[in-house]
């Protein structure tokens, strides 16, 4: 089975300052790895995703993820982050050969003038 | 193309009576899933749909159940509410790479 940690729970950043929310996943097989961004009584939706290929990744809202597999790492950055970015942000994985996906508990960041 | 959409947006029930979720999708995605979400817990799988015709338990399948009507429609069911069921819940389909769409959720209340 395939597990996620999201290392920080809250991230208070101020406007234009850069924000890296980090994530670690345990799998013992190949997987594919998600950010997903979820504003206030809203759904997920999707940011970016890593399925093979170049380790960065890059996604929308000018966000940008690298996969470390030696580290089983997948930490989301955004080097100037603005008020709108204010959300809940979840990483996610899932076996390559799966149908499911486990997500982190979340990362609320919040953005100050 | 409305995506995911679920059905109600909110409910507030009293323990021990029922209702059922509906969730369609227009994405021709095989795959469908049911979710629950709960402060400092993330999203946990309920139930989910590899294709139509199927249905498999997720992480927490109990009190509840589920049905694919048809490649677009996978309602969720409880049948006896209870107040540890006051979630949020959230339908989503899944492509074969399991990138996974979401609606925008049924608030419920369980008083």
């Amino acid at each position: 089975a395939q597990s996620v940690t999201q290392l920080d729970s809250q991230v208070p950043v101020f406007e234009e300052a850069p924000v890296e929310l980090r994530c670690n996943y345990s799998s013992s097989v190949s997987v594919y790895l998600f950010w997903y961004v979820q504003y206030p009584n809203q759904g997920l939706q999707l940011l970016l995703k890593y399925l093979s290929g170049s380790t960065l990744v890059k996604g929308i809202n000018g966000f940008e993820a690298e996969f470390n597999k030696s580290q089983t790492s997948f930490h989301l950055r955004k080097p100037s982050v603005h008020i709108s970015d204010t959300a809940e942000y979840f990483c996610a994985v899932s076996a390559r050969n799966d149908y499911k996906l486990s997500f982190g508990a979340g990362t609320t960041v919040t953005v100050r003038a | 193309n409305a995506g995911v959409t679920q059905t109600p947006k909110f409910q507030v029930l009293k323990t021990g009576q029922s209702m059922t979720l509906q969730c369609a999708q227009d994405m021709n995605h095989n795959s469908m899933y049911w979710y629950r979400q709960d402060p400092g817990m993330g999203l946990r799988l309920i139930y989910y749909s590899a294709s139509e015709g199927t249905t498999d338990k997720g992480e927490v399948p109990n009190g509840y159940n589920v049905s694919r009507l048809n490649k677009r429609e996978f309602s969720l069911r409880l049948e006896s509410a209870a107040p540890s069921q006051t979630s949020v819940y959230f339908c989503a389909g899944g492509t074969s790479w399991n990138e996974q769409f979401f609606g925008p959720g049924t608030r419920l209340t369980v008083l």
